[in-house]
Parts: structure tokens; sequence; C-alpha cells
């Protein structure tokens, strides 16, 4: 069964960071691009960050640059998204997705999300 | 960036009827080199992940019923219901992947009349 599990969102400070995981099962991890999407508590879907199935290319929502890092480890079927400078802002589920074959195109595989917090 | 924009936010159907939603891009989508439009659709329902209905604008997903159709091309889509069942009320969006900086509609939530 293919599967994406989300894991490390929580509560956090403004101003802190976190990491948040993505492991990957049931297909070849190493030959798909990436995405992080999220949603903010009742709003719209915003897409985050995308890469490459090498880690060779990286793209970013404007409102992340210079602070988050989307990242991959081919070897351990994960995908990271390293969050800093957090604000009240940040605060949304965040749902790692696979686009399809080795093309940066639409995401069809989704996992459950994990739910971050940023709050004094 | 692209701008997505979705129209109505939200609509109500009586059950068994037509449920139209409409999607608008900022600039063309539509590739000139392979004639494709970069445009796909999107459900969400309460608590749960996206699911993808449609992409390429109007290639149905597998396993989506075919009550599901979109249509359009370049600038102007649409996502039809064509006989609204009670399963589908949920918000759906659509998502521009022309660009390398992915963008999503606002949403449209969808209700029984």
């Amino acid at each position: 069964d293919v599967q994406l599990v989300e894991s490390g969102g929580g509560l956090v400070q403004p101003g802190g960071s976190l990491r948040l995981s993505c492991a990957a099962s049931g297909f070849t991890f190493s030959t798909y691009w990436m995405s992080w999407v999220r949603q903010a508590p009742g709003k719209g879907l915003e897409w985050v960050a995308n890469i490459k199935y090498d880690g060779s290319e990286r793209y970013y929502v404007d409102s992340v640059k210079g602070r988050f890092t989307i990242s991959r480890d081919n070897a351990k079927n994960s995908l990271y998204l390293q969050m800093n400078s957090l604000r009240g802002e940040d605060t949304a589920v965040y749902y790692c997705a696979r686009l399809p074959g080795g093309t940066v195109t639409y995401p069809f595989s989704w996992g459950q999300g994990t739910l971050v917090t940023v709050s004094s | 960036d692209i701008v997505m924009t979705q129209s109505p936010d939200s609509l109500a159907v009586s059950l068994g009827e037509r449920a139209t939603i409409n999607c608008k891009s900022s600039q063309s989508v539509l590739s000139r080199s392979n004639n494709k439009n970069y445009l796909g659709w999107y459900q969400q329902k309460p608590g749960q992940p996206p699911k993808l209905l449609i992409y390429w604008a109007s290639t149905r997903e597998s396993g989506v019923p075919d009550r599901f159709s979109g249509s359009g091309s370049g600038t102007d889509f649409t996502l039809t219901i064509s006989s609204l069942q009670a399963e589908d009320v949920a918000v759906y969006y659509c998502l521009q992947y022309y660009s390398t900086h992915f963008t999503f509609g606002q949403g449209t939530k969808l209700e029984i009349k």
C-alpha cells in the first residue's frame, strides 16, 4: 500500500523552529517529486514547497522563502520541512504530497497531515 | 505568481441537479509545447486531505465517478458535477501547476439545497 505519513507537528512559540517529516512507503520514493502543502484552520489550501526526486531543485512560496527548507533522504524514504523563524500565520495542517512520475505536475497522493500551531 | 480565482465562493444545489464551479487564472496555463492545460481540480471533505479529481484540465483521475468532468483552456476552466449526490458535499479547489510555484484557488464550498 502506498503511504505518506507526516509527523513532527506541535505547539511552538513565535520565532521558534520545527522539523516536519514525511515517511513514504509502497513506491520508489527516489523517483518522485514531492510537495508540502498547508492549510490554516478554516482556510484554503496553500502550496508551500516542491523538491525534485534527487533534491537538485527546490521551489518555495514567497512567504516561507529564507525561513523554510525542504529536503529529502532517499535512502530513508523520507521528506522533510525545516521551519525556522515561525510566525502565527504559519499555523496550519501541513500535508506532504507526491507528484506523478518524474514530473513537477499535479499532487495526486497525499498524507493525512500534521498540525503546527505557532503561539505563545 | 499566477493567481487563481474561483467562482462562486459557495454554491447550494439540489440533489440530482448540475453543479458548476469556475476557475480563472491570471495568465494562461496552456503549454504550447504539449498543448496541455496545467490545471487540476481537488475535492476536500472535512478532516480529510484533498483528493485529486481532474488533471490536465479534463482528465478524470482513476476511480472518480464520471459525473465529475472538467473543461476549459487557457485561462478559464470549469468543474461540472452532472447530477449532485449527497457525498459530493465538500470544498473544491483548482490548482495550476504550470508555474514551478503552484497556486490554488480560494475554494468553493458545495452544499445541498
